[in-house]
Order: C-alpha cells, then structure tokens, then sequence
C-alpha cells in the first residue's frame, strides 16, 4: 500500500544552519503530498502541501519540491530559528481516497 | 474560528474502565478521523467515518469503535482499556474532497494503568 518514509530524528541544529528532512513515498497514481508540523503540547499544523509533479509548496521560509522520478518531497530550510523547533510529519493523500498516510516524525531542536 | 475540539486533553484510567473521548468540528467538514501517535511510529490511523453513519477501519481499530450520529461529532470508545492503549490520540476532519489537509485538535493525552 500507500506509504511514506522519512529521516529519523532527533535533528539538532544551529540558529541560523540550512536544514534538510528527507522523504520518500511510495504510492500508485499521484498522491498529494504535504509537510506537517507539531509544536509541543499541539496537534499536527498544515505546513506546505504540493498537488503534482514539481510543483513546489513552501511558507514560513520552508519549502518542498514534488519530484516523481525520485518519489521524494524533502523538507528544507535556509535559516533555521529557535522557533521552528518541533516534530515534522511527511504525509501522503493518495489520488482516489481520504486515507492520509504518515512518517514516523523527525524531531528538530534548534539550539542559539 | 474553525477547529477541532477534543476533551480531555489529559485522562489518566484504570485497566477496563470505559472511556469516552469527544471530538467535534465546527467546520461542517464530512470527513473525520482518529490517530494515535506513539514513538517511532508516527501516527496510526485508528478508525475514520466518510459521512454522518459512514465508518470505517483504519490501521489499528482492535479496542476501539466510534460512532457518527451527527456531522460534527466523532467520539472515540474504548470499552475496556488496556495499558498498550496509552498513547496520545488526535482527531482531524477534512472537507474530504481532492487535496484537502486535514485540520487536527489538540490531542489527548490517555494513560491507562
């Protein structure tokens, strides 16, 4: 079935380090892809979605590139802060359901 | 403001005392959903209802059922719980059509001894 794989954690970087979270998924069609983010004592937060091949989602500085010839969506970042410290969940829509599919998590500290 | 709202955030129970967790959504959305989130294994999708009467299975139900006797309410039963049931557990809804993120609460924190 439908799944996503991404970086184990914890990632502990620098204010101001370049950050990369790597997913990968594996899905029939052309599912939807997003990133997630959980701050502490939150639920999961809508961070950036992409829809289809090579489009690119991106807010708060953060961006994710849809690229079907790697099955990948890798999270990054140019100037990490201290506030962007938190769980990131890659996760998968696929095309003709409502079933939406997780990684495990990444936990990123940032550290001043 | 648009959320999801579930109670309680904290619950602390002995083994095979039932239990209730409420989850409402005021977003009129048709889809919705429950997850338990566990260490290094992300979030696993419990059971999810389509529609109003619509349920279904998902990953882990085994100790679990739901029920959707309205749009907005998704309360999630464990009738005899267990310790391997303590975990932290989210409800989300969607509009449930095409690319739609899923909006989650604020999660609910259950220990079972």
């Amino acid at each position: 079935g439908d799944s996503v794989t991404q970086m184990e954690g914890p990632v502990t970087l620098s204010e101001e380090a370049f950050l990369t979270i790597n997913c990968t998924y594996t899905a029939t069609g052309y599912p939807s892809l997003f990133w997630y983010v959980q701050y502490p004592g939150e639920g999961l937060q809508l961070l950036l979605k992409a829809t289809k091949a090579d489009d690119k989602g991106s807010n708060k500085g953060f961006e994710a590139t849809y690229r079907k010839e790697t099955t990948s969506f890798h999270l990054e970042k140019g100037s990490v802060q201290v506030s962007d410290s938190a769980v990131y969940f890659c996760a998968l829509l696929p095309y003709n359901n409502n079933d939406m599919r997780f990684g495990a998590g990444t936990r990123l500290t940032v550290k001043p | 403001e648009a959320q999801v709202t579930q109670n309680p955030r904290y619950l602390i129970t002995v083994t095979g005392k039932k239990l209730t967790v409420t989850c409402s959504q005021n977003m009129n959305h048709e889809y919705m959903s429950w997850y338990r989130q566990d260490p290094g294994l992300g979030l696993r999708q419990i059971y999810y209802s389509m529609n109003v009467e619509v349920t279904d299975k998902g990953d882990v139900p085994e100790g679990y059922k739901v029920s959707r006797k309205e749009k907005r309410n998704f309360p999630l039963i464990l009738e005899s719980p267990s310790p391997n049931q303590t975990s932290l557990y989210f409800c989300a809804s969607s509009p449930g059509q095409g690319d739609s993120p899923l909006h989650f609460g604020n999660g609910t924190r259950l220990t079972v001894t």
